[in-house]
């Protein structure tokens, strides 16, 4: 049972530069969501979806794209990369439902020079 | 607005030290749930604990326990006879009652266990 997945776990990136974070799970979750972790920061959520076609904005969404074509994968796009978005990125994933707990993935860890 | 408060930054103690991590939390729902994640040296996180607001009653797991009170809004969490394997980043989160309510962290305590 692979679980969340995330790919791939290390970049670096120049200015300016776009990529794609790529996520995916098999656990037939209709919730999935992308946060970033900066230190002392904690997690903050960037976009969510509750289902395939579905997304919406989380706390800090500015600089990211997302799109849900399927339940399994939702990858998060940095158009223009800039040094704020330096971070640990974590995709997580859980059932529909206020009490679900989330499943997270292993984290990317992106650096933008 | 919801909103979660980890006032500790940095906890130390030595193995076998009981310690307890707080949390206090601010929702208007009546209806929320409270989470608590580890994230150990190697990075994942790792779902301990999920508690309704309708439920006040502790809960133990071993040396890990919780305890709940809405009178206080917080959500603390004791480590008892602490190892140097609870040495990690201890997240607190709330996800409040409605359709579209999100998970909010809280800054997250780093705890160090020394030997």
């Amino acid at each position: 049972n692979a679980g969340v997945t995330q790919t791939p776990k290390f970049q670096v990136l120049k200015t300016g530069q776009s990529m794609t974070l790529q996520c995916a799970q098999d656990m037939n979750h209709e919730y999935m969501s992308w946060y970033r972790q900066d230190p002392g920061m904690g997690l903050r959520l960037i976009h969510y979806s509750v289902g395939a076609g579905i997304t919406d904005q989380g706390e800090v969404p500015n600089g990211y794209n997302v799109s849900r074509s399927t339940t399994e994968d939702f990858p998060l796009r940095l158009l223009s990369a800039a040094p704020s978005q330096t971070s640990v990125y974590f995709c997580a994933s859980s059932y529909i439902g206020i009490d679900q707990p989330q499943h997270f993935g292993d984290g990317t860890r992106l650096s933008i020079l | 607005a919801q909103k979660v408060t980890q006032a500790q930054t940095e906890i130390s103690v030595v193995e076998k030290e009981d310690v307890t991590l707080d949390c206090v939390y601010e929702t208007r729902d009546t209806t929320y749930y409270l989470f608590w994640y580890k994230q150990p040296p190697s990075g994942e996180l790792v779902f301990l604990i999920r508690r309704n607001s309708f439920d006040e009653q502790n809960e133990i797991s071993g040396r890990y326990s919780w305890n709940f009170q809405k009178s206080t809004s917080s959500f603390n969490f004791t480590i008892t006879a602490s190892q140097v394997v609870d040495s990690a980043v201890y997240f607190c989160a709330l996800k409040g009652g409605g359709a579209n309510s999100k998970l909010t962290f809280g800054k997250g305590i780093t705890l160090s266990v020394r030997p």
